[in-house]
């Protein structure tokens, strides 16, 4: 099992639509996770943390559930500039906190 | 600031050459790291440095060398260039580790034929 699961896609979805994306993570002691985007041919940047209550950043939501192991991230009111890989990624343990990338979903937005 | 910058933006090795890429940042991050990315495929750490005359080995260490003689600098060794190191590297800096953010630099594409 991959430590890090993501639905490769491609989503295509209509501007104005509402998308959701998961992550599965197989680490039960992983202790931080985030949202990274990456533009096609461009270097990752960070999109958002996701915390254990939830949080939310204008139109985008991401939920944590701790005990499925799921992340989720939810982007309301799709626009052109939306249109990217989103990476699922988790923090693990022990002395190298390494970060755990999923292989990433594609959005792509249509007009 | 720049950021982080990676130099070379792209490089065409034979196999059995070998290169460094270079990469610098001017956040005066103790944290730095270099990952590949694979076509279709997530990013792997290869090395990171949690400062300077600190360095150790992420998931996939074999056939590539670090040193981090500066804060600013950690450069990647490829020995011995073969098929499979042919991806798109990128380093990237933080801060700390647990919460802080990871800056990427713009990435080098390396092909090995």
């Amino acid at each position: 099992r991959k430590e890090v699961e993501q639905d490769p896609g491609p989503f295509n979805v209509p501007e104005g639509a509402t998308v959701a994306f998961n992550c599965t993570y197989s680490n039960s002691a992983s202790q931080s996770f985030f949202w990274y985007r990456q533009d096609c041919r461009k270097e990752p940047k960070l999109l958002m943390s996701v915390y254990s209550s939830g949080n939310e950043d204008g139109r985008f939501t991401a939920q944590l559930n701790r005990a499925s192991q799921y992340i989720s991230l939810l982007i309301r009111d799709s626009k052109l500039s939306d249109s990217a890989t989103y990476l699922c990624v988790v923090r693990g343990v022990g002395s190298a906190r390494q970060l755990t990338f999923g292989s990433g979903t594609q959005l792509t937005v249509l007009p | 600031n720049a950021g982080v910058t990676q130099t070379p933006k792209f490089r065409i090795l034979k196999i059995g050459q070998s290169m460094t890429l270079q990469c610098t940042q001017d956040m005066n991050h103790n944290y730095m790291y270099w990952y590949r990315q694979d076509p279709g495929m997530g990013l792997k750490l290869i090395y990171y440095s949690v400062g300077a005359g600190i360095t150790d080995k992420g998931e996939v260490p074999n056939g590539y060398n670090v040193s981090r003689s500066t804060t600013e600098d950690f450069p990647l060794r490829l020995e011995l260039a073969a098929p499979s190191q042919t991806s798109v590297y990128f380093c990237a800096s933080s801060l700390g580790d647990i919460t802080y953010e990871q800056y990427f630099g713009p990435g080098t594409r390396l092909t090995v034929t």
